[in-house]
């Protein structure tokens, strides 16, 4: 069975600073795709990166970017200049090619402090 | 467009009552699903369909039922509903454009408490 794990509950950032977050995944698929969702207080899910597994380099998003480490099943998420609108619970999801069927990690809680 | 929209935003049950929970996107998708979100657990996947008359079950399909009669369209039903139903339920949407992977587009989100 496929699954996600993001390993860090809760995290905290600094204003202006970076913060990454971790994602690993367990599957026998070559091709597949991997999200991050933001979550605010609003419960609204509100998609922030897209990497697709066949494509070698990693996505970028603005202040946005991924680490795909494909051998190692890894996908972390790096925001660069915290703001406080960036806090928010964040969901990392993997998507096999052969389905619709969305696979969420736990989720990661962000805290960014003034 | 308006995107993905789902009513109710609250509602609260007594256990053993019925509804429905209902969704709809304007973004002509072929693919729509719902899902639940509990703490600590993620969103997990009830029931999904590929399009107008194509439902399939996801991970936790027990106690709902989903039917597609457009592609607007995708109410979920609660039959006999359990406080182990109380949750946060989001329907998604995306369109596949000839192929899987295109990113899922979520609605706002409907709070259940079942008493």
């Amino acid at each position: 069975a496929q699954t996600v794990t993001q390993s860090q509950p809760e995290m905290s950032v600094q204003e202006a600073e970076t913060v990454t977050l971790s994602c690993t995944y367990d599957t026998s698929e070559s091709d597949y795709y991997l999200f991050w969702y933001k979550q605010p207080p609003s419960r609204q899910m509100i998609l922030v990166i897209r990497q697709e597994a066949y494509k070698q380099q990693n996505a970028t998003e603005n202040r946005f970017s991924v680490n795909f480490q494909k051998a190692a099943k890894s996908f972390s998420l790096k925001i660069s200049d915290s703001q406080l609108g960036d806090a928010a619970m964040y969901f990392c999801a993997f998507l096999p090619s052969n389905t619709g069927k969305l696979i969420f990690g736990q989720g990661t809680t962000l805290q960014v402090k003034p | 467009n308006a995107g993905v929209t789902q009513t109710p935003k609250f509602q609260v049950l007594k256990t053993g009552q019925s509804m429905t929970l209902q969704c709809a996107q304007d973004m002509n998708h072929e693919y729509m699903s719902w899902y639940r979100q509990d703490p600590g657990m993620g969103l997990r996947l009830i029931h999904y369909s590929v399009g107008a008359g194509i439902t399939d079950q996801g991970e936790v399909p027990n106690g709902y039922n989903v039917s597609r009669s457009t592609t607007e369209d995708f109410p979920l039903r609660l039959l006999s509903a359990a406080p182990s139903q109380t949750s946060v339920y989001f329907c998604a949407s995306s369109s596949h454009r000839g192929r899987v992977g295109e990113t899922q587009y979520f609605g706002p989100g409907t709070r259940l408490l079942v008493l």
